[in-house]
């Protein structure tokens, strides 16, 4: 079946512990991207990939990295997170870096900081 | 900038009852648009999109969009609400220029019985 898969679904961690969502995309897509959704915010763009070792900002990548070394796998890291960073995460993926195929989504993650 | 925006973060109907959600985008370049259906736990899904073309576009379970150019809206609309289309709704638009999906905040959906 033809998915993106997000892991975990739920975490809770505390500031500053180092973590990391992992993506993975089975219909060898080139774009990927990762987006926070807040209420009344929508989903903003964290990050985004066009293809293999090619990543860039999105609208508000402050406090994540990503990286993207296989096609399959973007994951996102939070490398010290904060309370602010709290939200629900998704990634996505489409198969023409210049588009305009729809994104594909995975079933979420959603993140607590205490 | 390109912009998305939806009025009404909440609209509710009764079932049976057309439904019509509403959203205007920015850009000097009429984008490519999408609207998506997200249920509760769930991911988003493709409803239907826009890309060029016919500017009245047919989604899956009802639903269908029309792009008005001189109006820069591609609202959605379903004849009649199920209860089952109780959801939140997103509009985007992807900007061949930028390479970006820009969503809209969001409609949820809420269906009388």
């Amino acid at each position: 079946e033809a998915q993106v898969t997000q892991n975990p679904r739920y975490l809770i961690t505390v500031t500053g512990k180092k973590l990391t969502v992992t993506c993975s995309q089975n219909m060898n897509h080139e774009y990927m991207s990762w987006y926070r959704q807040d209420p009344g915010l929508g989903l903003r763009q964290i990050y985004y990939s066009m293809n293999v070792e090619v990543t860039d900002k999105g609208d508000v990548p402050e406090g994540y990295k990503v990286s993207r070394k296989e096609k399959r796998n973007f994951p996102l890291i939070l490398e010290s997170p904060s309370p602010n960073q709290t939200s629900l995460y998704f990634c996505a993926s489409s198969p023409q870096s210049g588009g305009p195929e729809p994104l594909h989504f995975g079933n979420g993650t959603r993140l607590t900081v205490t | 900038a390109q912009s998305v925006t939806q009025l009404g973060s909440h609209v509710s109907v009764s079932e049976g009852a057309l439904v019509l959600l509403r959203c205007n985008y920015s850009s000097s370049v009429p984008p490519y648009l999408f609207w998506y259906v997200q249920y509760p736990n769930q991911g988003l899904q493709l409803l239907l999109k826009y890309t060029t073309g016919a500017t009245l576009v047919k989604g899956i379970n009802g639903f269908e969009a029309e792009f008005k150019k001189s109006e820069t809206s591609f609202h959605l609309t379903k004849p009649s609400a199920h209860m089952s289309d109780a959801a939140e709704y997103f509009c985007a638009a992807f900007s061949s220029g930028t390479y970006k999906y820009i969503f809209g905040t969001g409609t949820r959906l809420k269906v009388l019985a």
